[in-house]
Protein backbone atom coordinates (compact mmCIF):
# COMPACT_ATOMS: atom_id res chain seq x y z
CA UNK A 1 0.00 0.00 0.00
CA UNK A 2 1.52 3.42 -0.91
CA UNK A 3 1.46 6.14 2.03
CA UNK A 4 2.86 9.61 1.61
CA UNK A 5 2.38 11.29 5.31
CA UNK A 6 3.94 14.51 5.82
CA UNK A 7 4.28 16.01 9.30
CA UNK A 8 5.71 19.17 11.37
CA UNK A 9 2.79 22.00 10.30
CA UNK A 10 1.30 23.69 13.15
CA UNK A 11 1.90 27.42 14.68
CA UNK A 12 4.40 29.56 14.29
CA UNK A 13 5.33 33.35 14.75
CA UNK A 14 6.62 35.63 11.96
CA UNK A 15 10.04 35.34 11.36
CA UNK A 16 10.14 32.11 13.30
CA UNK A 17 11.35 28.55 11.30
CA UNK A 18 9.66 25.01 10.66
CA UNK A 19 10.79 21.44 9.01
CA UNK A 20 7.94 19.61 7.36
CA UNK A 21 8.97 15.70 6.63
CA UNK A 22 7.14 13.31 4.25
CA UNK A 23 7.71 9.86 5.04
CA UNK A 24 7.24 7.52 2.33
CA UNK A 25 6.41 3.77 1.39
CA UNK A 26 5.37 1.64 -1.23
CA UNK A 27 6.59 2.55 -3.98
CA UNK A 28 10.37 2.99 -5.27
CA UNK A 29 11.05 6.56 -3.91
CA UNK A 30 14.74 7.05 -5.27
CA UNK A 31 13.21 6.67 -9.26
CA UNK A 32 10.55 9.92 -8.04
CA UNK A 33 10.80 13.22 -8.78
CA UNK A 34 9.59 14.53 -5.24
CA UNK A 35 7.82 18.26 -4.71
CA UNK A 36 5.96 20.28 -1.97
CA UNK A 37 2.82 22.22 -3.06
CA UNK A 38 0.83 24.79 -1.06
CA UNK A 39 -2.58 26.06 -0.32
CA UNK A 40 -3.59 28.91 1.63
CA UNK A 41 -7.11 28.64 3.05
CA UNK A 42 -9.53 28.65 0.77
CA UNK A 43 -7.44 29.42 -2.22
CA UNK A 44 -5.63 28.10 -5.01
CA UNK A 45 -2.60 25.53 -5.46
CA UNK A 46 0.85 26.76 -5.61
CA UNK A 47 4.35 24.76 -6.34
CA UNK A 48 6.48 25.57 -3.65
CA UNK A 49 9.75 23.68 -4.72
CA UNK A 50 10.97 20.24 -5.65
CA UNK A 51 14.11 17.70 -6.15
CA UNK A 52 15.42 14.98 -8.53
CA UNK A 53 15.46 11.69 -7.66
CA UNK A 54 18.99 11.67 -6.04
CA UNK A 55 18.84 15.24 -5.00
CA UNK A 56 21.15 16.76 -7.36
CA UNK A 57 18.71 19.04 -8.47
CA UNK A 58 16.50 21.33 -6.03
CA UNK A 59 14.13 24.18 -7.15
CA UNK A 60 11.98 26.69 -5.23
CA UNK A 61 9.53 29.34 -6.72
CA UNK A 62 11.19 33.02 -6.28
CA UNK A 63 8.44 33.91 -3.26
CA UNK A 64 10.32 31.70 -1.33
CA UNK A 65 13.78 31.43 -2.28
CA UNK A 66 16.51 32.19 0.18
CA UNK A 67 13.73 31.32 2.84
CA UNK A 68 12.41 27.78 2.23
CA UNK A 69 14.45 25.02 0.81
CA UNK A 70 13.90 20.91 -0.33
CA UNK A 71 16.17 18.06 0.74
CA UNK A 72 15.56 14.21 0.75
CA UNK A 73 17.23 11.05 2.29
CA UNK A 74 16.67 8.25 -0.34
CA UNK A 75 17.68 5.81 2.67
CA UNK A 76 15.22 7.00 4.98
CA UNK A 77 12.29 7.46 1.98
CA UNK A 78 12.40 10.73 3.69
CA UNK A 79 11.93 14.42 2.06
CA UNK A 80 12.37 17.57 3.63
CA UNK A 81 10.75 21.43 3.66
CA UNK A 82 13.16 23.25 5.56
CA UNK A 83 11.36 26.90 6.08
CA UNK A 84 12.99 30.32 7.66
CA UNK A 85 11.81 33.76 7.95
CA UNK A 86 8.33 32.33 7.88
CA UNK A 87 5.63 34.91 6.65
CA UNK A 88 1.98 35.36 7.18
CA UNK A 89 1.68 34.26 3.15
CA UNK A 90 3.27 31.18 3.72
CA UNK A 91 0.27 30.23 6.01
CA UNK A 92 -1.13 27.19 4.04
CA UNK A 93 -1.73 23.28 3.95
CA UNK A 94 1.45 21.85 2.61
CA UNK A 95 1.36 19.17 0.27
CA UNK A 96 3.25 16.36 -0.66
CA UNK A 97 3.82 15.22 -4.05
CA UNK A 98 5.62 12.10 -5.36
CA UNK A 99 5.78 12.85 -9.38
CA UNK A 100 5.91 10.19 -11.68
CA UNK A 101 4.04 7.82 -14.07
CA UNK A 102 1.89 7.57 -11.45
CA UNK A 103 1.10 10.19 -8.77
CA UNK A 104 1.10 10.22 -5.05
CA UNK A 105 -0.29 13.21 -2.56
CA UNK A 106 -0.01 13.03 1.05
CA UNK A 107 -2.99 14.51 2.85
CA UNK A 108 -1.45 17.56 3.58
CA UNK A 109 -0.15 19.38 6.99
CA UNK A 110 -1.15 22.86 8.03
CA UNK A 111 1.16 25.77 8.45
CA UNK A 112 -0.04 28.74 9.99
CA UNK A 113 1.92 31.54 10.84
CA UNK A 114 1.11 34.37 13.11
CA UNK A 115 1.51 35.87 16.46
CA UNK B 1 5.77 32.98 -15.10
CA UNK B 2 3.74 30.69 -17.60
CA UNK B 3 -0.07 32.27 -16.70
CA UNK B 4 -2.41 29.40 -16.57
CA UNK B 5 -6.54 31.20 -17.11
CA UNK B 6 -8.88 28.62 -16.39
CA UNK B 7 -12.87 29.48 -17.95
CA UNK B 8 -15.38 29.01 -16.39
CA UNK B 9 -14.17 29.54 -12.82
CA UNK B 10 -18.16 28.84 -10.92
CA UNK B 11 -19.42 25.80 -13.50
CA UNK B 12 -23.27 24.44 -12.45
CA UNK B 13 -23.99 21.62 -14.02
CA UNK B 14 -26.94 19.21 -13.86
CA UNK B 15 -26.39 15.53 -13.15
CA UNK B 16 -25.98 13.34 -16.51
CA UNK B 17 -25.03 16.83 -18.37
CA UNK B 18 -21.71 17.30 -19.79
CA UNK B 19 -19.41 19.80 -18.41
CA UNK B 20 -16.50 21.84 -20.19
CA UNK B 21 -13.54 23.86 -18.77
CA UNK B 22 -11.03 25.96 -20.99
CA UNK B 23 -7.42 26.38 -19.86
CA UNK B 24 -5.35 28.76 -21.70
CA UNK B 25 -1.85 29.27 -21.07
CA UNK B 26 0.31 32.61 -21.72
CA UNK B 27 3.56 30.85 -23.89
CA UNK B 28 3.10 27.66 -25.46
CA UNK B 29 3.50 24.42 -23.95
CA UNK B 30 5.51 22.45 -25.82
CA UNK B 31 9.22 21.61 -24.81
CA UNK B 32 11.86 21.26 -26.71
CA UNK B 33 11.85 17.24 -26.82
CA UNK B 34 8.25 18.03 -28.44
CA UNK B 35 6.53 16.98 -25.58
CA UNK B 36 3.59 18.72 -23.66
CA UNK B 37 3.45 18.69 -19.78
CA UNK B 38 0.37 19.69 -19.69
CA UNK B 39 -2.11 17.92 -17.13
CA UNK B 40 -5.66 18.88 -14.82
CA UNK B 41 -6.66 17.53 -11.63
CA UNK B 42 -9.39 17.07 -9.39
CA UNK B 43 -9.81 18.30 -5.93
CA UNK B 44 -13.00 16.97 -3.97
CA UNK B 45 -14.08 19.15 -0.90
CA UNK B 46 -12.13 18.40 1.95
CA UNK B 47 -9.32 15.84 0.33
CA UNK B 48 -5.82 16.26 -1.40
CA UNK B 49 -5.87 16.84 -5.17
CA UNK B 50 -5.45 14.13 -7.50
CA UNK B 51 -4.16 14.01 -11.14
CA UNK B 52 -6.93 12.90 -13.67
CA UNK B 53 -5.54 13.66 -16.96
CA UNK B 54 -1.46 14.26 -18.14
CA UNK B 55 0.22 15.26 -21.18
CA UNK B 56 -3.21 16.86 -22.24
CA UNK B 57 -5.47 13.58 -22.71
CA UNK B 58 -4.08 10.33 -21.26
CA UNK B 59 -6.01 9.61 -18.49
CA UNK B 60 -4.60 8.52 -15.05
CA UNK B 61 -5.50 4.75 -13.55
CA UNK B 62 -9.00 4.56 -12.23
CA UNK B 63 -10.10 7.71 -14.05
CA UNK B 64 -13.19 6.74 -15.54
CA UNK B 65 -13.36 7.30 -19.39
CA UNK B 66 -16.31 10.28 -19.04
CA UNK B 67 -12.83 12.60 -18.41
CA UNK B 68 -11.21 13.66 -21.65
CA UNK B 69 -8.37 16.12 -21.85
CA UNK B 70 -7.54 18.00 -25.41
CA UNK B 71 -5.78 20.15 -27.01
CA UNK B 72 -2.46 21.75 -27.68
CA UNK B 73 -0.21 25.12 -28.06
CA UNK B 74 -1.95 27.16 -25.88
CA UNK B 75 -5.09 26.07 -25.76
CA UNK B 76 -6.58 23.00 -23.80
CA UNK B 77 -9.95 21.75 -22.60
CA UNK B 78 -11.27 19.00 -20.12
CA UNK B 79 -14.84 17.55 -21.01
CA UNK B 80 -16.44 15.71 -18.05
CA UNK B 81 -19.11 13.96 -20.01
CA UNK B 82 -22.57 12.86 -18.06
CA UNK B 83 -22.06 14.60 -14.77
CA UNK B 84 -22.38 12.27 -11.86
CA UNK B 85 -22.59 13.79 -8.22
CA UNK B 86 -18.87 12.56 -7.40
CA UNK B 87 -17.34 14.94 -9.91
CA UNK B 88 -18.32 18.05 -7.95
CA UNK B 89 -14.82 19.79 -6.23
CA UNK B 90 -12.64 21.93 -8.27
CA UNK B 91 -10.66 21.42 -11.38
CA UNK B 92 -6.88 22.46 -11.78
CA UNK B 93 -5.06 22.89 -14.96
CA UNK B 94 -0.96 22.50 -14.50
CA UNK B 95 1.93 22.83 -16.67
CA UNK B 96 5.44 21.71 -15.87
CA UNK B 97 6.53 22.19 -18.71
CA UNK B 98 8.88 25.54 -17.26
CA UNK B 99 10.11 26.11 -14.35
CA UNK B 100 7.87 27.30 -12.04
CA UNK B 101 5.43 24.80 -12.58
CA UNK B 102 2.24 26.48 -12.35
CA UNK B 103 -2.09 25.92 -11.77
CA UNK B 104 -4.63 27.74 -13.17
CA UNK B 105 -6.86 29.32 -10.65
CA UNK B 106 -9.51 26.26 -10.29
CA UNK B 107 -13.01 26.16 -11.44
CA UNK B 108 -15.97 24.78 -9.05
CA UNK B 109 -17.64 22.61 -10.29
CA UNK B 110 -21.35 22.12 -8.30
CA UNK B 111 -24.16 19.96 -9.46
CA UNK B 112 -27.19 22.69 -9.67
Amino acid sequence: EVQVVESGGGLVQPGGSLTLSCAVSGFTFSTYWMNWVRQAPGKGLEWVANINPDGSERRSVDSVKGRISISRDNAKNLVYLQMNSLRGEDTAVYYCLAWGDVNYWGQGTLVTVSS
Amino acid sequence: DVVLTQSPLSLPVTLGQSASISCRSSQRLISSDGNTFFHWFQQRPGQSPRRLIHSISHRDSGVPDRFSGSGSGTDFTLKISRVEAEDVGVYYCMQHTYWPHTFGQGTKLEIK
